[in-house]
């Protein structure tokens, strides 16, 4: 069964300092990754994904995720963060069918002045 | 790039009715959408997928003669919530993938409230 871990509830940081997000997955299948951004009362915009090919996968806005199967880590980085970065985040897998989406429960970023 | 339209986006209504949700593909053939739900403060949950021209396959607790949902085109899927009572009040979320959209889209969400 497929699984996703959101390490944090909530990240707090400054504007213009580094933003790490973590996420661990678990997977039967060579899975596909995926990070959300989700502003209040939005809906999704995805931000990257990974499918099998680069391990470090380039998204919008500045964001980048790695990922790592010897850790089943796919962690999502941007190393500066601005104020619109505020929003909650989803990592989510799926088994690269183009079948359901699972969820993690969400990180609830703040960038503060 | 592809776009899924939902409406409402936000819908008030008494308890004993039913509301209609739709998910509109406008650029793309959506032979599959899925159909989430997302209390405050927490993740999405997959209520069902539908394929198109099928009947949709809900996930485990969730109630099909309460969320009936219509797949009957390949730009249109609909979320009937049936004799809503004030803990289906949420947020509603569709997505889709399909023909040439290699991904998952979602649509902007519905806020429902049951009053």
């Amino acid at each position: 069964a497929q699984s996703v871990t959101q390490l944090d509830s909530h990240v707090s940081v400054s504007e213009g300092t580094p933003v790490l997000l973590r996420c661990n997955y678990s997977s039967s299948y060579s899975p596909s990754l995926f990070w959300y951004v989700q502003h209040p009362n939005k809906g999704l915009q995805l931000l990257l994904k990974y499918t099998s090919a680069a391990t470090l996968v380039k998204g919008i806005n500045g964001f980048e995720a790695e990922f790592k199967k010897s850790e089943t880590s796919f962690h999502l980085t941007k190393p500066s963060a601005h104020m619109s970065d505020a929003a909650e985040y989803f990592c989510v897998v799926s088994d690269g069918g183009y079948n359901k989406l699972i969820f993690g429960a969400g990180t609830r970023l703040a960038v503060h002045p | 790039g592809a776009v899924v339209s939902q409406h409402p986006s936000w819908v008030i209504c008494k308890s004993g009715t039913s509301v209609k949700i739709e998910c509109r593909s406008l650029d793309f053939q959506a032979t599959t959408m899925f159909w989430y739900r997302q209390f405050p403060k927490q993740s999405l949950m997959l209520m069902a997928t539908s394929n198109e021209g099928s009947k949709a396959t809900y996930e485990q607790g969730v109630e099909k003669d309460k969320f009936l949902i219509n797949h009957a085109s390949l730009t249109l899927s609909t979320l009937t919530v049936t004799s809503a009572h004030p803990e289906d009040s949420s947020f509603y979320i569709c997505s889709a993938t399909g023909g040439s959209q290699r991904g998952y889209t979602f649509g902007s969400g519905t806020r429902l409230t049951v009053v």
